[in-house]
């Protein structure tokens, strides 16, 4: 089956960019679906970030859309998130999943904690 | 943007009842797509109903979810004790994807 796990540093510091990587296993990312992100800060509820194909066509949400960049590595089934300029506003436990059909996400992957912080 | 407002914010409830979570978009939710996920702590939250109704793969009937426009509704038939979780809905109708704030079902 689809599996998901993202990965990178759990510790930014201010002002610096974030960078994690989601590897998907059980199914190649060259055939189709689109692959997002979204976000849940500690205690809080879910944040959609953006979605990449594996063309490379991404949709951001428009808050974040002037910090936010994500790429697609097919040769090893993997898509990135990049989120610069981080304040401690941005400390959340970071998802990547498959988006389903137009919209839904399943499955996700574990989750992975960054906090921003000196 | 459409935001999503979930009520009531924390239900409490026993096992074999009934639950049923309201989901109410400030705007129509086009086509109807709109998702529930449930969360348990220190998981992943889990897809249970796509476009308003459909459950998804392995999610037992006992949940169902129903609604159109701006007003949805996920209901728990009867409760069982794994039930007791945080749920979200998710609309993807409308740019940008929104998600409501959370009901908390507890014992």
């Amino acid at each position: 089956q689809v599996q998901l796990q993202e990965s990178g540093p759990g510790l930014v510091k201010p002002s610096e960019t974030l960078s994690l990587t989601c590897t998907v296993s059980g199914y190649s990312i060259s055939s189709g679906y689109y692959w997002g992100w979204i976000r849940q800060p500690p205690g809080k509820g879910l944040e959609w970030i953006g979605s990449i194909f594996h063309s490379g066509t991404t949709y951001y949400y428009p808050s974040l859309k002037s910090r936010v960049t994500m790429s697609v590595d097919t040769s090893k089934n993997q898509f990135s998130l990049k989120l610069n300029s981080v304040t401690a506003a941005d400390t959340a436990v970071y998802y990547c999943a498959r988006q389903w059909g137009s919209g839904d996400y399943d499955p996700w992957g574990q989750g992975i904690l960054v906090t921003v912080s000196s | 943007e459409v935001v999503l407002t979930q009520s009531p914010a924390t239900l409490s409830l026993s096992p074999g009842e009934r639950a049923t979570l309201s989901c109410g978009a400030s705007q129509s939710v086009s086509t109807n797509y709109l998702a529930w996920y449930q969360q348990k702590p220190g998981l992943a939250p889990r897809l249970l109903i796509s476009d308003s109704s459909k459950r998804a793969t392995g999610v037992p009937d006992r949940f169902s979810g129903s609604g159109s426009g701006t007003h949805f509704t996920l209901t728990i038939s009867r409760l069982e004790p794994e039930d007791f979780a945080v749920y979200f809905c998710q609309q993807y109708g409308n740019s940008p994807i929104t998600f409501g704030q959370g009901t908390r079902l507890e014992i």
